[in-house]
């Protein structure tokens, strides 16, 4: 079972800075050469439900502003918020899909004032 | 766009059943796979199970394995999770999300509905 390791746990930043969120896969994702593309991040603000925010590790989803940017190197994610606005104070969770039964989140960064 | 509203959440005894129903709308719903993922309060997002868009196959976390039971009805755009021999430790809120193959990503959630396994 591939797991998704985040840091940090929490993020303490101010409006206007920068956010750089971090997902550790323990082993290569599947399919081999484009397991890349099973990588997804999803946004949760208090008392709503997850967003879709970035799938195929660096593609925004409709709607994500462009200030959120997705990258990856081997088994390293990255989820980039350019300039914090407020609405961005939230939980990013990250997700990966390798078939069956192997679905797993990680456990998770918060981005707090 | 799409939407899911669940419902069927509450408050049961361990060992207990529940069934909650995810009614979609908006959407070709017999086209799309489904999830129900749940959080425990405070917690972070647990994958719950998965039903392919015909019914024809359906996958489990282990730890739910032989406990719940994911079904649709593409006939009436909804979809299910039977529940048996709730835990305390199965108290959560329960959301359905919608399976976007081409982004292979869960594009739209519901709401969720809250189960609270307690005696």
């Amino acid at each position: 079972e591939i797991v998704l390791t985040q840091s940090p746990g929490t993020l303490s930043l101010s409006p206007g800075e920068r956010a750089t969120l971090s997902c550790r896969a323990s082993q290569s994702l599947t399919p081999p050469l484009v397991g890349y593309q099973q990588l997804v991040w999803y946004q949760q603000k208090p008392g709503q439900a997850p967003r879709l925010l970035i799938y195929g590790a660096s593609n925004r989803a409709t709607g994500i502003p462009d200030r959120f940017s997705g990258s990856y190197s081997g088994t390293d994610f990255t989820l980039t918020i350019s300039r914090l606005e407020p609405e961005d104070f939230a939980v990013y969770y990250c997700q990966q899909y390798g078939g069956s039964s192997a679905f797993t989140f990680g456990p998770g960064t918060k981005v707090d004032i | 766009q799409g939407q899911l509203v669940e419902s069927g959440g509450g408050v049961v005894q361990p060992g207990g059943s529940l069934r909650l129903t995810c009614e979609a709308s908006g959407f070709i719903f017999s086209g799309y796979g489904m999830h129900w993922v749940r959080q425990a309060p405070g917690k972070g997002l647990e994958w719950v199970a998965l039903i392919w868009f015909d019914g024809s196959k359906t996958y489990y976390a282990e730890s739910m394995k032989g406990r719940f039971t994911i079904s649709r009805d593409n006939s009436k755009n909804t979809l299910n999770l039977q529940m048996n021999s709730l835990r305390p430790e199965d108290t959560a809120m329960y959301y359905c999300a919608r399976w976007e193959g081409n982004l292979r990503a869960l594009d739209i959630w519901g709401q969720g509905t809250m189960v609270t396994v307690s005696s």
